[in-house]
């Protein structure tokens, strides 16, 4: 039982390009979240997902985008990077609707360049 | 809207004391859940605690322990016995009972351990 697991830990871009972040759960949680966080911020919320096939924008989800066609995955893209978007990214997953608990990946950091 | 706020930026602590990290937040939400995350240097972020708001017994975790204050809207975590582990930043977060469960965290605080 892996948890919450992301790929990849850290990654470089240069403005302009794209990519896609992976997270993966193995403990079948409806819920998952992807959240960044910059320095001197706590995390904020940038889209979630309450079930396979469903996704919403969180606080702050402009240049981004989300999909989730598998329960356990859900990806988070870059179409097209900028340095605003240099940071930590944390995905998040929880049992249900009543559990209370997130449980949180190890983190991706991207720097753009 | 609801927010966090964590007026400590930093805190220092000797080992086997005991500190006290503030947290209040705002809401107009009569149900709702409030958590403390400890996130170390490896930047897991790990639960530490949670407290139900409709529960008026504050919960305690081995030597971590909150002290709830509905009406004032405050959420301290208070650490006992510190050790050289708990320095860590940490952050409050809320969720709303009834929302998709996202949660809105402080900007948290640094907590350093002097052996």
């Amino acid at each position: 039982n892996a948890g919450v697991t992301q790929t990849p830990k850290f990654r470089v871009l240069k403005t302009g390009q794209s990519m896609t972040l992976l997270c993966a759960q193995d403990m079948n949680h409806e819920y998952m979240y992807w959240y960044r966080q910059d320095p001197g911020m706590g995390l904020r919320l940038i889209h979630y997902s309450v079930g396979e096939g469903t996704t919403a924008k969180g606080e702050v989800p402009d240049g981004y985008n989300v999909s989730r066609l598998k329960k356990q995955n859900f990806l988070l893209g870059l179409e097209s990077a900028a340095p605003s978007q240099t940071s930590v990214y944390f995905c998040a997953s929880r049992l249900t609707r009543v559990q209370e608990t997130q449980y949180f990946g190890p983190g991706t950091r991207l720097l753009v360049l | 809207a609801q927010t966090v706020t964590q007026s400590q930026p930093e805190m220092s602590v000797q080992e086997a004391e005991t500190v006290t990290l503030s947290c209040t937040y705002d809401t107009s939400e009569s149900d709702y859940y409030l958590f403390w995350y400890k996130q170390p240097p490896s930047r897991q972020m790990i639960l530490v605690i949670r407290q139900e708001a409709y529960k008026q017994q504050n919960a305690t975790e081995n030597r971590f322990s909150v002290n709830f204050q509905k009406a004032a809207k405050s959420f301290s975590l208070k650490i006992s016995d510190s050790q050289l582990g708990d320095a860590a930043m940490y952050f409050c977060a809320y969720r709303d009972g009834g929302s998709q469960g996202n949660l809105i965290f402080g900007k948290g605080t640094k907590l350093s351990v002097k052996p």
